[in-house]
């Protein structure tokens, strides 16, 4: 089967750093995405990674590790505003079809 | 400005009852997505489109037909052999290419009555 593991809930406060990782099991392998989406929301995205390395996009970076099927989002200077779901995203078949992680629910707090 | 459009917002089915969402876009991307999200989920692909009038299944088709006779339009129909269709569906969009980011639409809550 083909599988992605996030954890489901991250609490930081303000300023701080916050790494969410995400682990996969797939078929194929093209590359990671990761989105954001706010209650209720539209998922808007975020980043990136088909090469191993890190991947920075102001104050978010992701981190791709091909030969570990690991990735990581990791988000700098945290802001109420980042308060959200993050889901780890693989395009394993060609066609850009992505396969979503059940997402990580990040709650900022003062 | 470019974007993705999804309506109804809120949309209330029947039992037995098919419903369709609409989806357009306005961005020229060639390829078109329908997921579904259950709460406290991750997306499911229901299907995609990645040229007019030539769509293939996802994960969880069964229940659902979409058509893309236009570049800017992929409907989505939820027919009345879907028994649990309440959930949130999400459009997008995308140019196709493995490493271009896919473009959502604000989404339709569908409840049944």
């Amino acid at each position: 089967g083909q599988s992605l593991e996030q954890p489901s809930e991250v609490t930081a406060v303000e300023g701080a750093i916050v790494q969410i990782n995400c682990t996969y099991q797939t078929s194929g392998f093209y590359g990671l995405s990761w989105y954001q989406q706010h209650d209720g929301g539209a998922p808007t995205f975020l980043s990136y990674n088909a090469l191993d390395g890190l991947e920075e996009t102001g104050r978010f970076s992701s981190f791709l590790s091909r030969s570990d099927s690991y990735g990581y989002l990791l988000l700098q200077e945290l802001q109420m505003k980042d308060s959200a779901s993050y889901f780890c995203a693989v395009i394993s078949g060609g066609y850009n079809k992505l396969i979503f992680g059940a997402g990580t629910r990040l709650a900022v707090h003062p | 400005d470019g974007g993705i459009t999804q309506s109804p917002k809120y949309l209330f089915r029947k039992e037995g009852q098919n419903v369709t969402l609409s989806c357009e876009q306005n961005l020229n991307h060639d390829a078109m997505y329908w997921y579904r999200q259950d709460p406290g989920q991750g997306l499911r692909l229901i299907y995609y489109s990645q040229i007019v009038n030539d769509f293939q299944k996802g994960d969880i088709a069964e229940g659902y037909s979409v058509s893309r006779e236009k570049k800017e339009s992929f409907p989505l129909t939820v027919t009345s052999a879907q028994k649990n269709p309440t959930a949130f569906y999400l459009c997008a969009s995308s140019l196709g290419q493995d490493n271009q980011p896919q473009h959502f639409g604000d989404g339709t809550r569908l409840s049944i009555l």
